[in-house]
């Protein structure tokens, strides 16, 4: 398997429920990304991973726990969400930082 | 402050016809310069790039952009649209490499006429 694989594709959680998001890259980067997508919104960086180190949060709330355990995998962990957070969520990942990112297919969050 | 910015959220165009997106950036450093595109409920894929050397630059699918320094900007063309080019386009922007930053545009939804 090539590229930047995301799982689940689809999720629909309730308020109180826990999930976690699951980005695999198999490209040998050195950095990945969580975006947010929603709609009529440009794309919204929100963490930052170089080398397994976090190293950019954008200010997003701590309902969302990002995790690199190793430089191929990356998760976010959803813990009491809002409807308003129910968005397409991307995973990416780069040689370098700031070089062009490569996109998983995102996973399409429903928060009810 | 660094930014992105594309003129026209939806570009309509007919089958045939020339393809023209626009990006414009602020910046005071130079940028890498980005397109990428979005079909429906996937993810972005890169179309084309600069980084430096040639300012125009071709990329996949016919597509290609020219950065224009003293316009800061890098507009994407196409000589003739194809019904499979409706989809939606971001133009992203880094302003170096140790900040792993990629700013994106608004997007921009071409639709394509038969």
């Amino acid at each position: 398997e090539t590229g930047v694989t995301q799982t689940p594709r689809h999720l629909v959680m309730g308020m109180t429920n826990k999930k976690s998001l699951k980005c695999e890259q198999h490209l040998g980067h050195n950095a990945m990304y969580w975006y947010k997508q929603s709609a009529k919104k440009p794309l919204e960086l929100m963490f930052v991973y170089s080398l397994e180190e976090r190293v950019e949060n954008n200010s997003v709330p701590s309902r969302f726990s990002p995790e690199c355990p190793n430089s191929s995998h990356l998760f976010l962990h959803l813990h009491t969400l809002q409807p308003e957070d129910s968005a397409l969520y991307l995973c990416a990942s780069s040689q370098e930082r700031g070089l062009e990112a490569f996109f998983g297919q995102g996973t399409r969050l429903t928060v009810v | 402050a660094q930014s992105v910015t594309q003129l026209g959220s939806h570009v309509s165009v007919s089958e045939g016809a020339l393809v023209l997106l626009r990006c414009n950036y602020s910046s005071s450093v130079p940028p890498y310069l980005f397109w990428y595109v979005q079909y429906p409920n996937q993810g972005l894929q890169l179309l084309l790039k600069y980084t430096t050397g040639a300012t125009l630059v071709k990329g996949i699918n016919g597509f290609e952009a020219e950065f224009k320094k003293s316009e800061t900007s890098f507009h994407l063309t196409k000589p003739s649209a194809h019904m499979s080019d409706a989809a939606e386009y971001f133009c992203a922007v880094s302003f170096s490499s140790n900040t792993g930053k990629l700013i994106f545009g608004q997007g921009t939804t071409l639709q394509v006429k038969p």
